[in-house]
């Protein structure tokens, strides 16, 4: 089945800074890849997603982008502030399938 | 207010004792999930349902059970049988009857054993 494997597990960067999260896949057949964002102790929320028939999906400060050749897709948060700080997952999924996750990064902001 | 609501929040099990989760929406979304969450681990899935009266299992199904007789709710039951219930049990839904779609989550229920 499909394998996501997310990078870093951890990540602190300075406000107004970036920071960048990377995910790969195996399966070529991936389509859809959504990136969620949880709060403590609240469920995930979708902040971008993008298909494979782009390479680059962008919303404010947020953007995504996708390699297929090289099966790998990555979010790009500029401009950072402290509530941006959360933990963000990855996934992957083919038409039919359900989606399969990473393990999710936890991202700290510092004013 | 339009969205997924999960109750109870916390939810404690005493051994040998089967709890059900409770999941509605009202966004009029056809397909429902069920997810399990651990500390350091991604959303893996329990159960999904497509539509009204069908479900079906997810990667780590053994343990629980699930009910669709309704568009609006879909409840998950944790057996006796799951001997690792302790986790953050998170329900989802959307729109359309395909599983690829965007998925909108609930805020959770905290699963504690005694």
């Amino acid at each position: 089945g499909e394998n996501v494997e997310q990078h870093p597990s951890t990540l602190s960067v300075q406000e107004g800074d970036s920071a960048v999260i990377k995910c790969t896949y195996s399966d070529s057949a991936s389509n859809y890849f959504p990136w969620y964002k949880q709060e403590l102790g609240k469920g995930p929320q979708l902040i971008i997603d993008i298909r494979s028939n782009v390479g680059e999906k962008k919303d404010q400060r947020i953007a995504v982008t996708l390699n297929k050749t090289a099966k790998h897709f990555s979010l790009h948060i500029t401009e950072t502030q402290p509530e941006d700080s959360a933990v963000y997952f990855c996934a992957a999924s083919k038409i039919g399938y359900a989606l399969n996750f990473g393990k999710g990064t936890s991202l700290l902001v510092t004013p | 207010d339009g969205g997924i609501t999960q109750s109870p929040k916390y939810l404690f099990r005493k051994e040998g004792q089967n709890v059900t989760l409770s999941c509605e929406q009202n966004l009029n979304h056809d397909a429902m999930y069920w997810y399990r969450q651990d500390p350091g681990q991604g959303l893996r899935l329990i159960y999904y349902s497509q539509i009204v009266n069908d479900f079906q299992k997810g990667d780590i199904a053994e343990g629980y059970s699930v009910s669709r007789e309704k568009k609006e709710s879909f409840p998950l039951t944790v057996t006796s049988a799951q001997k690792n219930p302790t986790a953050f049990y998170l329900c989802a839904s959307s729109m359309g009857q395909t599983i690829q779609e965007t998925q909108y989550f609930g805020p959770g229920t905290r699963l504690l054993v005694l």
